[in-house]
């Protein structure tokens, strides 16, 4: 598609369960982002991939986190056991290239999770 | 490390009048700085962005910013708003990191508000 593409947009768990966030990058961008964007707050780094390979996962809050991107294209950011904290929205961005000055990032319009 | 200060959380103007959103930023290293702007319930849009070369920088939508290294500043200008400018606005550094990758990191946002 023309855009990054993130589903659902909205999600409802409650506190214990299971998510999974999906986002479609732009069709051969390199790098792959994950953002999280609390209430009231900037957008906080969680991770990056390059193709298949996730080479930064530093922003990762806790074990709980976990994101794959297992063919290089389609990427998906799990939540366990949510918790109440964890309500934000997930912003999915992606760049055609993984060199150092590429700043061609597109943003999805995010996953809004809110955690009951 | 790097971080970035948006010295107002909110911003209310008249419309038609002119206005600027501060932003500082710290940093031991050369930067790239950025502006994007998020209409409600969307993903974040670039504005404008300095790489390199003239510290004036034009943007989209009639915005402008300007680089200033003394000052540690990347302030944003429009010198004439309009009510679709309402929005959030987010002041970023961009980090170059081994491997050959980027990320932003982002201040809280400024919420503007264009009044009739």
């Amino acid at each position: 598609g023309a855009g990054v593409s993130q589903s659902p947009r909205y999600k409802v768990a409650k506190r214990g369960q299971d998510v999974a966030l999906r986002c479609d990058p732009i069709s051969g961008h390199v790098s792959l982002f994950w953002y999280q964007q609390a209430l009231g707050q900037g957008p906080e780094f969680l991770t990056y991939f390059q193709n298949e390979a996730q080479l930064d996962k530093s922003g990762l809050p806790s074990d709980r986190f976990f994101a794959e991107r297992p063919e290089g294209s389609v990427s998906t950011l799990k939540i366990q056991r949510t918790q109440q904290e964890d309500s934000a929205v997930y912003l999915c961005a992606s760049s055609p290239s993984g060199v150092q000055g590429d700043y061609g990032y597109t943003f999805g319009s995010g996953t809004r999770l809110t955690v009951v | 490390a790097q971080s970035v200060t948006q010295l107002d959380s909110q911003v209310p103007v008249f419309e038609e009048a002119p206005v600027e959103l501060r932003c500082n930023y710290s940093s031991s290293v050369s930067v790239y700085l950025f502006w994007y702007v998020q209409y409600p319930n969307q993903g974040l849009q670039l504005l404008l962005k300095y790489l390199s070369g003239s510290t004036l920088v034009k943007g989209i939508n009639g915005f402008e910013a300007e680089f200033n290294k003394s000052q540690t500043s990347f302030h944003l200008r429009k010198p004439s708003v309009h009510i679709s400018d309402t929005a959030e606005y987010f002041c970023a550094v961009g980090r170059g990191l081994s491997g050959g990758y980027n990320k932003l990191i982002f201040g809280a946002g400024t919420r503007l508000a264009v009044h009739p």
